[in-house]
């Protein structure tokens, strides 16, 4: 399955509402889609599984909503700390893929 | 907590295996599986496998002929072999947790293709 984002790079202001959307090629099984943040020398954080439940100490800003094909990752207010790449999995079928990934950048 | 650590040479010749070791920590590793993906510089994800407690295992088909992973779980670790290694192979690789959505990573280890 191929998972394709959009936009590539966002450039929003903090305060700002950030919207991120990951498009697969056919259908995500049970909605088994994943969204990570990664920033610049870290590893992956996951944010969200199941395409909407928050992981373990996620602050409620993040939110994944979605089904099927369409999905997206909703930032209600952007923090400081918000700002980095952000990245979509499906680990519905095998194998397991990314998204290419989008920048959310301080504007 | 749990924490995992990736180990193993930065630095690979042109045709020969890369091997990494993932030592989990702070936890046991039955009932999960433990997987590999890696990150070229500059570059995204990609999903490398994985492989379950029991030892059974699941390859992305980009790498199948080249690919092993193993378990050691009386050691909490499991281990990448990566064989006929290039330069498209140099990148950052990371040890996870689970085999579908990965909550626990290692920091990443760099590991550059060279001669």
């Amino acid at each position: 399955i191929v998972l394709t984002q959009s936009p590539g790079t966002l450039s929003l202001s903090p305060g700002e509402r950030a919207t991120l959307s990951c498009r697969a090629s056919q259908s995500v099984s049970s909605s088994y889609l994943g969204w990570y943040q990664q920033k610049p020398g870290q590893a992956p954080r996951l944010l969200i599984y199941g395409a909407s439940s928050r992981a373990t100490g996620i602050p409620d800003r993040f939110s994944g909503s979605g089904s099927g094909t369409d999905f997206t990752l909703t930032i209600s207010r952007l923090e400081p700390e918000d700002f980095a790449v952000y990245y979509c999995q499906q680990y519905g079928s095998s194998p397991r893929t990314f998204g290419q990934g989008t920048k959310v950048e301080i504007k | 907590q749990v924490q995992l650590q990736e180990s193993g040479p930065g630095l690979v010749k042109p045709s020969e295996t890369l091997s990494l070791t993932c030592t989990v920590s702070g936890g046991s590793m039955i009932s999960y599986s433990w997987s590999w993906i890696r990150q070229p510089p500059g570059k995204g994800l990609e999903w490398i496998g994985y492989i379950s407690y029991s030892g059974s295992t699941n390859y992305n088909p980009s790498f199948k002929s080249r690919l092993t992973i193993s378990i050691d779980t009386s050691k909490n670790q499991f281990s990448l072999r990566l064989s006929s290694v290039t330069t498209t192979d140099t990148a950052v690789y990371y040890c996870a947790r689970g085999g579908g959505v990965h909550e626990i990573w290692g920091q990443g280890t760099t590991v550059t293709v060279s001669s």
